[in-house]
């Protein structure tokens, strides 16, 4: 079983729209949460991080939440716009530099 | 502006062959990484650098080689190509353990 499972696998919606990625996991503790945004034929960025002890991050239209009792995380994506369009990537940080990936969801945003 | 950048983008090579995927980054971030990336799979780490003269296995680094002559630079070899090993290869840099990684735009490698 992976240690960081993501849902939906992909997902598409209309322009305008809101969504939530959401992003499982087994790990704990860790050092923190990031959550990561990879456009077809490019790397990853980040968008937010979460320590342990945090609840919420917010970057613009994207809000990360994290229930450390439950041990999931979510993305939400408000308004969204055609450039969203992109895998997203939950990452954790379990210490030092180990960190694991989950295999992302694949956003489609449609006009 | 600083940045981190790989080469070539995409190769095409023959089972057997060795290859060498450049990564030079121009933070002077002493920490640098390699990652594979597979349809259904997370970026899984194949080797990592703390600094120069520095290289440290991953979970998939069978098959792979780093080495660490400089700062800027990580290239990873490929010593006999095989066809698993077609893949998309990123590099990435960061200037602390836990803090974010910068990834280079990566490398289409097909081996047939």
């Amino acid at each position: 079983k992976n240690q960081v499972e993501q849902s939906p696998q992909s997902l598409i919606i209309l322009e305008g729209k809101n969504c939530t990625l959401q992003c499982n996991y087994t790990v704990s503790p860790f050092s923190n949460l990031r959550w990561y945004k990879q456009d077809t034929g490019r790397g990853p960025v980040s968008l937010t991080i979460m320590t342990f002890s945090e609840n919420t991050k917010s970057n613009g239209r994207y809000t990360a939440t994290l229930d450390a009792d439950t041990k999931q995380s979510s993305l939400h994506i408000t308004a969204s716009q055609l450039s969203d369009s992109a895998s997203y990537i939950c990452v954790l940080n379990t210490g030092g530099f180990k960190t694991i990936f989950g295999a992302g969801t694949r956003l489609f945003v449609k006009a | 502006d600083a940045e981190i950048t790989q080469s070539p983008r995409h190769k095409i090579t023959e089972t057997g062959r060795q290859v060498t995927l450049a990564c030079h980054q121009t933070w002077n971030h002493n920490n640098m990484f390699w990652y594979r990336q597979d349809l259904g799979h997370g970026l899984r780490l194949i080797h990592y650098s703390y600094g120069v003269q520095d290289t440290n296995k991953g979970e998939v680094s069978d098959g792979y080689s780093v080495s660490r002559s400089n700062t800027e630079d990580l290239p990873l070899t490929l010593e006999s190509a095989a066809s698993s090993q077609t893949s998309v290869y990123f590099c990435a840099s960061s200037p602390g353990q836990i803090s974010e990684q910068y990834f280079g735009p990566g490398t289409r490698l097909t081996v047939t």
